[in-house]
């Protein structure tokens, strides 16, 4: 199986912060790499695909980046509706495996 | 509107059976696979496995292999995740999701959840 590692697993950090979200994958899965945020009580929503594609109606304060093993999610100017739980998961091969996430918290 | 409407919650005993269910609406169900998620109460995600249902191939995590099972029924655009015989470590909340083989198999679309409680 491929493991997926997220770092790090929680942050505090203040509207307005430039935030960012690393994601390891313990061998190469090319660009197959996704990243989800989590709200409490709410499913699970798509917000960067192929480790830099915007999903559709995503804000543009997102961003992917990465190849290979290493990737990161960026948020370039955090807001209040950004706190939130948000997981990588790679779709190169089943079985599909997630990251532990990382919980984004107000500082 | 395309999205994905689950079964509500569900509180069962040890042994008992269970079928939960997962409707697509609003796109060609049989073109995207289905994919099951389990998340346990204040934990992350596990990816359970998924079905075509196109013809109904399914493919499970090595962890829920032989524990669960995937079917679907395309004349009614549902899919759904079976137990024959629940254990408690099965409470937990479960998601279906669409594949969307254009976006790098990335799950797209998600179901509300759907909340299983297995106690005595």
């Amino acid at each position: 199986d491929i493991q997926m590692t997220q770092s790090p697993s929680s942050l505090s950090a203040s509207v307005g912060d430039r935030v960012t979200i690393t994601c390891r994958a313990s061998q190469s899965i090319s660009r197959y790499l996704n990243w989800y945020q989590q709200k409490p009580g709410k499913a699970p929503k798509l917000l960067i695909y192929a480790a830099s594609s915007l999903q559709s109606g995503v804000p543009s304060r997102f961003s992917g980046s990465g190849s290979g093993t290493d990737f990161t999610l960026t948020i370039s100017s955090l807001q209040p509706e950004d706190f939130a739980t948000y997981y990588c998961q790679q779709s190169y091969g089943a079985p599909l495996t997630f990251g532990g996430g990382t919980k984004v918290e107000i500082k | 509107e395309v999205q994905l409407v689950q079964s509500g919650a569900e509180v069962k005993k040890p042994g008992e059976s269970l079928r939960i269910s997962c409707k697509g609406s609003g796109y060609s169900f049989t073109n995207y696979w289905i994919n099951w998620v389990r998340q346990m109460p204040g934990k992350g995600l596990e990816w359970m496995g998924r079905i075509d249902p196109s013809d109904s191939y399914t493919n499970y995590s090595p962890s829920f292999q032989g524990h669960v099972t995937i079917s679907t029924d395309k004349s009614i655009s549902t899919a759904y995740l079976q137990w024959s015989s629940l254990k408690a470590s099965d409470t937990a909340m479960y998601y279906c999701a669409r594949r969307d083989s254009s976006s790098s198999d990335a799950f797209d679309i998600w179901g509300q959840g759907t909340m299983v409680t297995v106690s005595s």
